[in-house]
């Protein structure tokens, strides 16, 4: 599975749209794109992934570049509750690893 | 309701002993998972089990033995416990193949001393 790489931390400010990057330059072609995040001392919590065409759900949007090389999480008005450790995964359709990397520790200021 | 819980929450025991994390989900899912979070935060697979079977185990002691008693239950029982065996672990669920949107419990967090 392609690896990721990801800042170890970002600052948004609170209301305002937090966009986090992930870079994955080998990903393969049927490789999927996923977002998860852990807030504090709690079990990670599935956001949203996409294989190539840009995604949307009510948590966040998901921007793949056209190459697949690297995509965008957007949380469109963040707030403090959305304070967290977000992990980008990529993985093949029905492979067997699954790896979280180190992760982007968002903080929202108020 | 919770969706997927896990038993107990804290574990507190010394070298040697033995131990079990108990894992229930109640969202229907074919598919359970173990993970082990350390203490540099690192989260990694441990054991994937589908509708009973397993299907992922990773490189893992094999004090470390899953049972999955029916597919709404995994449980990770821990033999001869060691202080590297200090960690998180979750348990999570997902619908259909390995890996898809899964669902984690709280975490059991395990101290060895």
């Amino acid at each position: 599975d392609a690896k990721t790489t990801q800042p170890p931390s970002m600052d948004c400010a609170e209301g305002r749209a937090a966009n986090l990057p992930c870079n994955h330059s080998t990903i393969s072609g049927n490789e999927y794109v996923y977002w998860y995040r852990q807030i504090h001392s709690q079990g990670p919590q599935y956001i949203i992934h996409g294989l190539k065409n840009n995604e949307t759900n009510e948590m966040a949007s998901l921007i793949i570049t056209e190459d697949r090389k690297s995509s965008t999480l957007i949380l469109p008005h963040a707030t403090l509750r959305d304070t967290a450790v977000y992990y980008c995964i990529v993985r093949v359709s029905n492979g067997n690893q699954f790896y979280f990397g180190t992760g982007t520790s968002l903080t929202v200021i108020p | 309701d919770t969706a997927v819980s896990q038993t107990p929450k804290y574990l507190v025991t010394q070298m040697g002993n033995d131990k079990s994390i108990k894992c229930e989900q109640n969202l229907g899912h074919d598919t359970m998972y173990w993970y082990k979070q350390d203490s540099k935060k690192f989260l990694k697979i441990m054991f994937s089990y589908n509708n009973k079977e397993l299907i992922i185990n990773e490189t893992v002691p094999n004090r470390f033995s899953p049972k999955s008693p029916d597919k709404a239950h995994l449980n990770l029982h821990i033999n001869s416990l060691e202080l590297g065996d200090s960690a998180v672990y979750f348990c999570a669920s997902s619908q259909g193949g390995a890996f898809d949107e899964q669902y984690f419990g709280p975490g059991t967090r395990l101290t060895v001393t």
